[in-house]
Parts: structure tokens; C-alpha cells; sequence
């Protein structure tokens, strides 16, 4: 699985879009890019994923560079309860090891 | 629907004891998964499991064993606790290969263990 790199930490004021980068240069063609985050020692807790598209959900938002060296995950409106460490996977979606590099992640400080 | 679900939540141990850690899934996953988290680290896969009946070592299997019961549940066991072990304890799951919405892990809320 390749590796990825995110900035240690990002503060963000309530009400405002988050955006948090992730830069995954190795990644294989073959290879998703799924984003965690993880409130203070709870167990991590699946955001959104994504192979080359732009994908949407209710938490969040992808965007992911054409040439799928990086990409960016978008808070819309963070709340304070978004204060969390994110971070950012690549992974096989046939991946059936459970290897979860999960590196340092950033945190993010969402403030009033 | 509960997810994940691990027990106990908390425990203490003393050195040489044996306990078990149980977790249990209702999403029909077919992979399941033991990870643990020291303070300020990321998570490290213990053993994993990719079918009922199958289990592998990760990447810090020593100390530790696993019983695959059946598709619902994955128990860890430490048969002689070392203050080492003292961690934050997370089971998971996933639906493995399982069209484009699958393989994405589902984690339960953690088992703190102590060992003194």
C-alpha cells in the first residue's frame, strides 16, 4: 500500500469549509484513497472513499487530482464536534489483510 | 444495527494473567480484524481474519492469540499478560471484495487494557 502525507495539524473556524490536503505520490492504479478520522480515542470512523472521481456523502467530500497524486477532503460547515485527527489511506479494494497504514494524520482544531 | 461491538470496554490486569477480548459484528462482514493503538501512535494490526475458519498474523502478533467462532465473532486472546500489552485495543470488519462500496473497515469504540 502506498504511503501518504498530511500536514500535522490545520485549525479551521466553525461554520467554515475545512479542507484538508493529502499527498499520496506512489500511489498504483488499483488503489483507493480512504479517509478516517478518529475523536479522541474512540475507534476510527469511516468518512469517504475514492478511486478517481470526486465523491459526496453526507459527511463529506473527495476531491481527488486528475493525475491522482493528491487529493482533498472537504469538511462543508465544520462543527466543533469535527475536531478530530483525520487521516488519510491508500489501500486495495481487494485488500483483504487489514494493513492500515495510518501515518500521523492531521489534527484538526475546529474553533469558535 | 450495532456494528462493531467489543467487550470489556476496560480492564486491568496483573502481569501473567490470561483474558480474552470478544468482538462481535451484525454487518455480515466477512473479514475481521485486531488492531492495537499506543498512546500517540497510529494503529498496528495484530492478526486478522479473511473468512470463518481463517486467521493470519499482522504485523505484531506475538504475545497474542485469536479464535475465528464463527462469521459474527473474533475473540483475541493474551494467555500471560506483559505490561507491554497495556493499549487501547480496536476489533474491525469488512466486507472484503465485495463491490465498489466494500473493503472499507468499520472499527468498535476500543478495549482499554492495563497490565501492571
Amino acid at each position: 500500500d502506498a504511503k501518504t502525507t498530511q500536514p500535522t495539524s490545520m485549525d479551521c473556524a466553525e461554520g467554515r469549509a475545512a479542507n484538508l490536503p493529502c499527498n499520496h505520490s506512489t500511489i498504483s492504479g488499483n488503489e483507493y484513497v480512504y479517509w478516517y478520522r478518529q475523536i479522541h480515542s474512540q475507534g476510527p470512523q469511516y468518512i469517504i472513499h475514492g478511486l478517481k472521481n470526486n465523491e459526496t456523502n453526507e459527511m463529506a467530500s473527495l476531491i481527488i487530482t486528475e493525475d491522482r497524486k493528491s487529493s482533498t477532503l472537504i469538511l462543508p460547515h465544520a462543527t466543533l464536534r469535527d475536531t478530530a485527527v483525520y487521516y488519510c489511506i491508500v489501500r486495495f479494494l481487494s485488500s483483504n489483510t487489514g494493513k492500515l497504514i495510518f501515518g500521523q494524520g492531521t489534527t484538526l482544531q475546529v474553533k469558535p | 444495527n450495532a456494528g462493531v461491538t467489543q467487550t470489556p470496554k476496560f480492564q486491568v490486569l496483573k502481569t501473567g494473567q490470561s483474558m480474552t477480548l470478544q468482538c462481535a459484528q451484525d454487518m455480515n462482514h466477512n473479514s475481521m480484524y485486531w488492531y492495537r493503538q499506543d498512546p500517540g501512535m497510529g494503529l498496528r494490526l495484530i492478526y486478522y481474519s479473511a473468512s470463518e475458519g481463517t486467521t493470519d498474523k499482522g504485523e505484531v502478533p506475538n504475545g497474542y492469540n485469536v479464535s475465528r467462532l464463527n462469521k459474527r465473532e473474533f475473540s483475541l486472546r493474551l494467555e500471560s499478560a506483559a505490561p507491554s500489552q497495556t493499549s487501547v485495543y480496536f476489533c474491525a470488519s469488512s466486507l472484503t471484495g465485495k463491490g465498489r462500496s466494500g473493503n472499507t473497515i468499520y472499527f468498535g469504540e476500543g478495549s482499554w487494557l492495563t497490565v501492571v
